[in-house]
C-alpha cells in the first residue's frame, strides 16, 4: 500500500475488556515496530519483529500485552484486561530492512474508561 | 539505557526566522538517528534520517547534523513558516529500537 494503515483509529475499551489493534505495513517492508506513546511524551518502544520473527519484546509493559505478526505482514496487538494506564496512542512503523527509514502509521488511540 | 533528550521543550518563533532544535543521546553506537514531524493527534512523519557514518543530511528548508562523539544532533529549519508548527521529535536507532526524545513543541507566528 501507499503508507502504513492502522486500524481502529479509535478504540474506547471499558477495563477489563481486550482489545486488538491492528497494523497493516507497507508491502515488502520486513521490519515492524510498535511503540506506545503517552500524551506529552515521546513514543516508548513496545516491540520489534522481522517477517514473522518477533526478535524484541523488551518493551511489552506486562504479560496483559501479545504481539503477532505470522505472516510476516500484518500485525496485531492484543491487549488483555484493559487498564486505565494503558489508554495511549499506538503507533506502528515499518521498514523496509533493520536500519533503514521507518515510516510510520497515523496510530490507533486507545481510552480505558 | 538509551537516554534522548530534546531542548527547548517548546520554541515560539516569528515567520521567516531560522531555527535550531537540538538532540542529545547518551550511548553513541546508533546505527541511525532520524528526525521526525508530529501535527495534533497524527502520526509521524519521517523528515530526515542520517546514517551513523554520515555527517549531516538536507532536504529543503531542513538540515540535520550528526556528532556521535558528542552524542549530539541539530535540526536547523530556515525561513520558518507557519506550516512548520507541529513537534519536532528525534529519535536513535540502538540495538532493535528507536529511542525517542519527549519532542520539541514549535510555534511559528505568521
Amino acid at each position: 500500500g501507499a503508507g502504513v494503515s492502522q486500524s481502529p483509529r479509535y478504540k474506547v475499551a471499558k477495563r477489563g475488556q481486550d482489545v486488538a489493534l491492528r497494523c497493516d505495513p507497507i508491502s515488502g517492508h520486513v521490519s515492524l515496530f510498535w511503540y506506545q506513546q503517552a500524551l506529552g511524551q515521546g513514543p516508548e518502544f513496545l516491540t520489534y519483529f522481522q517477517n514473522e520473527a518477533q526478535l524484541d519484546k523488551s518493551g511489552l509493559p506486562s504479560d496483559r500485552f501479545f504481539a503477532e505478526r505470522p505472516e510476516g505482514s500484518v500485525s496485531t496487538l492484543k491487549i488483555q484486561r484493559t487498564q486505565q494506564e494503558d489508554s495511549a496512542v499506538y503507533l506502528c512503523a515499518s521498514s523496509l530492512a533493520s536500519g533503514g527509514r521507518s515510516i510510520f502509521g497515523p496510530g490507533t488511540r486507545l481510552t480505558v474508561l | 539505557k538509551q537516554e534522548v533528550t530534546q531542548i527547548p521543550a517548546a520554541l515560539s518563533v516569528p515567520e521567516g526566522e531560522n531555527l535550531v532544535l537540538n538532540c542529545s543521546f547518551t550511548d553513541s553506537a546508533i546505527y541511525n538517528l532520524q528526525w521526525f514531524r508530529q501535527d495534533p493527534g497524527k502520526g509521524l512523519t519521517s523528515l530526515l534520517l542520517i546514517q551513523s557514518s554520515q555527517r549531516e543530511q538536507t532536504s529543503g528548508r531542513l538540515n540535520a547534523s550528526l556528532d556521535k562523539s558528542s552524542g549530539r544532533s541539530t535540526l536547523y529549519i530556515a525561513a520558518s513558516q507557519p506550516g512548520d508548527s507541529a513537534t519536532y521529535l528525534c529519535a536513535d536507532h540502538t540495538g532493535n529500537q528507536f529511542y525517542f526524545g519527549t519532542g520539541t513543541s514549535l510555534t511559528v507566528i505568521p
